[in-house]
């Protein structure tokens, strides 16, 4: 089947500009995650979706960055007035669940966000 | 403090060798899974191994083996008769259950060379 799809791979933008990164997740997957992995880093956790709601959002830096899901599958990473500091590369994950300490996440291909 | 810390920026290992990659990590949580992931230079990041902090057996899977140490906080991956195609960066992970929301935090990384 289908992986965990990620449009667009890559997106240049000017400081200040307001972007939108898609994820589109396995289907039937519940559980939906957004990382942000900047040069020589280890992903960073976002924000975590079960669901249509966001169940943990702790990881977003500020409140320029906001995410939703609203039929619970296809996901919207928005940021706005971007700033040099958001360029990095933003992974989204998928799994069958979110709960407990197993959940096998599958990974998309990212996307690669410049801001000039 | 950190709570996954990998020590090893980059290793090298003879085709055909066994490699270790070293992974501690820090937390107060009895419940928590322990995973390791691969990206290669495509950047897509893959999922190797799990061990669950109450499972008493290391995990295995393929060439893949986890050497779970529960007291000293520590998850290495050993790759048996590397290959040249595991050339990548490898990731050590960790979820915690009770304390740790629905977050996965994520080390800084090791990147691993198979020299033919």
């Amino acid at each position: 089947g289908a992986g965990v799809s990620q449009t667009p791979s890559n997106k240049v933008t000017e400081k200040g500009k307001y972007v939108e990164l898609r994820c589109d997740p396995i289907s039937g997957h519940t559980a939906l995650y957004w990382y942000r992995q900047s040069l020589g880093q280890g992903p960073e956790f976002l924000i975590y979706f079960q669901g249509t709601g966001a169940a943990d959002d702790s990881g977003l830096p500020n409140d320029r960055f906001f995410a939703v899901r609203p039929e619970g599958s296809v996901s919207t990473l928005k940021i706005q007035r971007t700033e040099r500091g958001d360029s990095a590369v933003y992974l989204c994950a998928s799994s069958v669940t979110g709960t407990g300490h197993y959940n096998e996440q599958f990974f998309g291909p990212g996307t690669r966000l410049t801001v000039l | 403090a950190q709570k996954i810390t990998q020590t090893q920026p980059g290793m090298f290992v003879q085709e055909k060798e066994a490699v270790t990659l070293d992974c501690t990590y820090d937390t107060s949580d009895q419940s928590y899974g322990l995973f390791w992931y691969k990206q290669p230079s495509s950047g897509e990041m893959i999922f190797l191994i799990y061990q669950g902090s109450y499972d008493e057996q290391n995990a295995t899977e393929g060439r893949y083996s986890l050497n779970f140490q529960k007291a000293r906080k520590s998850a290495n991956l050993v790759i048996s008769a590397s290959q040249l195609g595991d050339s990548a960066m490898y990731f050590c992970a960790m979820r915690e259950v009770n304390t740790g929301g629905f977050k996965t935090i994520f080390g800084a990384g090791t990147r691993l060379f198979v020299k033919a």
